[in-house]
């Protein structure tokens, strides 16, 4: 079993440019959250994604975006990268919808930075 | 909205050392608390978690009591070792949220 891998390990951006993260949760599992994690700070929820849609979402713009695939993979995009993008993406996956009762499994990150 | 809190670090211990660090948290219903461990250069790791209040979690000699009287779930281990060296972050789960709420973890070094 692979666990939850991401694509691609780090991206360097400049501002202004888009971005695709790319995510393939662990084997057996259905829901996919992506957080960004400032440095030196906790991972902030972006979104979870559960059925192919978006159910649930964090404080963040509408430059950020997301989808899931009939495999249950993801992507999330982000658009107009500013500077304060900068950050560690992690992808996790658990199975189900919802984290309560039903364990995370997080990916190892994509770094990205904009310069 | 929910919320955590955790004890300011960094914390440095000697191989060991009794070790302790504090999490409260502020959530309505009734949330699971966990705490997730991170490696330099690695996403989390769940180490340990309590789906309701008085639960114990424990995992590899560390140890968290889901308290809803003090909102708090403090990781504790009676020993450390220099392999403990990581990022410990203490988060939530509201059963209606479907989301993990984290704090802004603590960083500890064991030194020999």
């Amino acid at each position: 079993d692979a666990g939850v891998t991401q694509s691609p390990t780090h991206l360097i951006k400049t501002r202004g440019q888009q971005v695709t993260l790319r995510c393939s949760p662990k084997s057996g599992h259905d829901t996919v959250s992506w957080y960004q994690q400032a440095l030196g700070q906790g991972p902030q929820f972006i979104f979870q994604y559960y059925e192919e849609e978006e159910r649930q979402r964090g404080n963040f713009p509408d430059r950020f975006s997301g989808h899931q695939f009939p495999n249950y993979s993801s992507e999330l995009n982000v658009n107009a990268l500013l500077l304060g993008d900068s950050a560690l993406y992690l992808c996790a996956s658990s199975f189900g919808g919802g984290t309560a009762y039903n364990e995370q499994f997080f990916g190892p990150g994509t770094r990205l930075t904009v310069l | 909205g929910n919320s955590v809190t955790q004890m300011e670090g960094p914390v440095t211990l000697s191989e060991e050392a009794f070790l302790t660090i504090n999490c409260t948290y502020t959530a309505t219903g009734y949330p699971s608390l966990f705490w997730y461990v991170q490696y330099p250069g690695e996403g989390l790791q769940l180490l340990l978690k309590a789906t309701k209040a008085d639960d114990k979690g424990s995992n590899k000699g560390f140890e968290a009591t889901y308290r809803k009287e003090t909102t708090s779930f403090h990781l504790e281990k009676g020993s450390v070792q220099v392999s403990d060296s990581a990022v410990y972050f203490c988060a939530l789960s509201a059963p209606t949220a479907g989301k993990s709420t984290f704090g802004d973890g603590t960083t500890l070094t064991v030194k020999p």
